[in-house]
């Protein structure tokens, strides 16, 4: 049972428009959640995170939003860049605990010039 | 500070053998976790180790194993390779004692298994 899910493996956006990538979860225990970007040879690196005792986090181009109700997550790129182009996983956890984190399949994106 | 290191990033084998790979978090990371990634599954989480004792195990069969140094350094072993078990495997740590702070990851090791 997969309890993260990114439901588009792909997205292209044009350069200096907005991207926004989607992740649903369906384990309403989750309380944090964080986003990831991967490009081909490297290892992830941490983008951006949301706890759910807020709704919107922002870090200069990238806003993420959470939707606890609906147990869905979002992220923004605006606006997008060439340099953007990577695959982006959405990961969610406990903040309590050490409990591991759960990532979704990811979303490949790609911004064209 | 130099980041996460693996070796050796590439690795082929056949069914049947095992395979160690290694894993040199961070100076002064003491949690250690692995993740197997593959084209269809995205990021699954494998084991966590913190101060050379596993904290946390994913869902994988018994073939998979880790162990953690005192010096922090890890290893997983995957005995008797079977050829879905090609795929990247990646290593993560972390500065404080949970594995949900935020954690960095190293290249990976490709392994691929004939």
């Amino acid at each position: 049972d997969q309890q993260v899910k990114q439901n588009s493996p792909s997205l292209s956006v044009q350069e200096g428009r907005i991207s926004i990538l989607n992740c649903d979860y369906t384990n309403s225990m989750f309380d944090y959640f964080l986003w990831y970007k991967k490009y081909p040879a490297e290892g992830p690196t941490f983008l951006i995170s949301i706890s759910s005792i807020k709704d919107k986090n922002e870090d200069g181009r990238f806003t993420v939003f959470l939707n606890k109700s609906a147990k869905h997550l979002s992220l923004h790129i605006v606006p997008s860049q060439p340099g953007d182009s990577a695959v982006y996983f959405c990961a969610a956890s406990l903040l309590s605990g050490n409990t591991p984190l759960v990532f979704g399949k990811g979303t490949r994106l790609s911004v064209i010039a | 500070k130099a980041g996460v290191t693996q070796t050796p990033r590439y690795l082929i084998k056949t069914r049947g053998q095992q395979v160690t790979l290694s894993c040199s978090p961070i100076s002064g990371h003491r949690s250690v976790s692995w993740y197997q990634q593959t084209p269809g599954q995205g990021l699954q989480f494998l084991f966590e180790y913190f101060s050379e004792t596993q904290r946390n195990k994913g869902n994988f069969p018994g073939r998979f194993s880790g162990r953690q140094f005192s010096n922090s350094r890890s290893e997983m072993n995957v005995s008797t390779l079977e050829l879905g078990d090609s795929a990247l495997y990646l290593c993560a740590s972390s500065p404080l004692e949970g594995p949900t702070d935020t954690q960095y990851f190293g290249p990976g090791t490709r392994l691929t298994v004939l």
